[in-house]
């Protein structure tokens, strides 16, 4: 079975620009949530989606969003990127919403220059 | 005060050594993860466990509902485990989204 698969693993971006980065979580699961790591403020929750609907929303500007379709795939974009989003970017998919475990992908580092 | 705390933040061992680490929160959970993450960023799934003991391995988890502590136990550390390893609640009623402890970074010397 594969795991939950991130692309790009690395992208290199320009202040001001956009980016959207791509999950494909585990065949049969419906859960998608999104991660972003930095060193300062270690793993913070952004958003998770299930069955296409936005279940829950971390506190982040609206500049981020993300969206998952009819196959579980989802994408998040970064809009008008600032230095300080330079960062990991995970992905972690489950079969069902709500407590059910968490399986990662590799992650998405984002530089911003 | 973070919901999650981690103790310690660092560790080093020695090969062969019993390792505990040690994770304490605040707010009411349903379950709670621990994960483990190598230099490249990728995190694993140890466990996720909601009350009692699991065992996979030489790796223990423990938890403790009534008083919110949770301890991870490596048996007989091998250079192999060095790692970050981090503790992440499901808070009540908060659906899949994971609260994390600050991590303990490990290092196990030959």
């Amino acid at each position: 079975k594969a795991g939950v698969t991130q692309t790009p693993r690395y992208l290199i971006k320009t202040r001001g620009q956009q980016v959207t980065l791509s999950c494909s979580p585990i065949s049969g699961h419906r859960s998608v949530s999104w991660y972003q790591q930095t060193p300062g403020q270690g793993l913070q929750f952004l958003f998770e989606y299930f069955s296409e609907t936005q279940r829950n929303k971390g506190n982040f500007p609206g500049r981020f969003s993300g969206r998952q379709f009819s196959n579980s795939r989802s994408e998040m974009n970064v809009s008008t990127l600032e230095l300080g989003d330079s960062a990991l970017y995970l992905c972690a998919s489950s079969l069902m919403t709500a407590n059910t475990e968490a399986f990662f992908g590799q992650g998405t580092r984002l530089t911003v220059v | 005060k973070n919901e999650v705390e981690q103790s310690p933040q660092n560790l080093t061992a020695q090969e062969g050594e019993f390792i505990t680490i040690n994770c304490s929160y605040s707010v009411g959970i349903s379950a709670l993860h621990w994960l483990q993450q190598h230099p490249g960023g990728g995190i694993v799934s140890l466990f996720m466990l909601s009350s009692g003991k699991k065992k996979h391995g030489r790796l223990i988890a423990t938890i403790n509902i009534q008083e919110k502590h949770s301890s991870l136990h490596i048996t007989a550390s091998h250079p192999r485990d060095s790692a970050v390893y981090i503790c992440a609640v499901y808070s009540n009623n908060a659906g899949n989204m994971l609260t994390f402890g600050g991590g303990t970074r490990l290092m196990v010397k030959p």
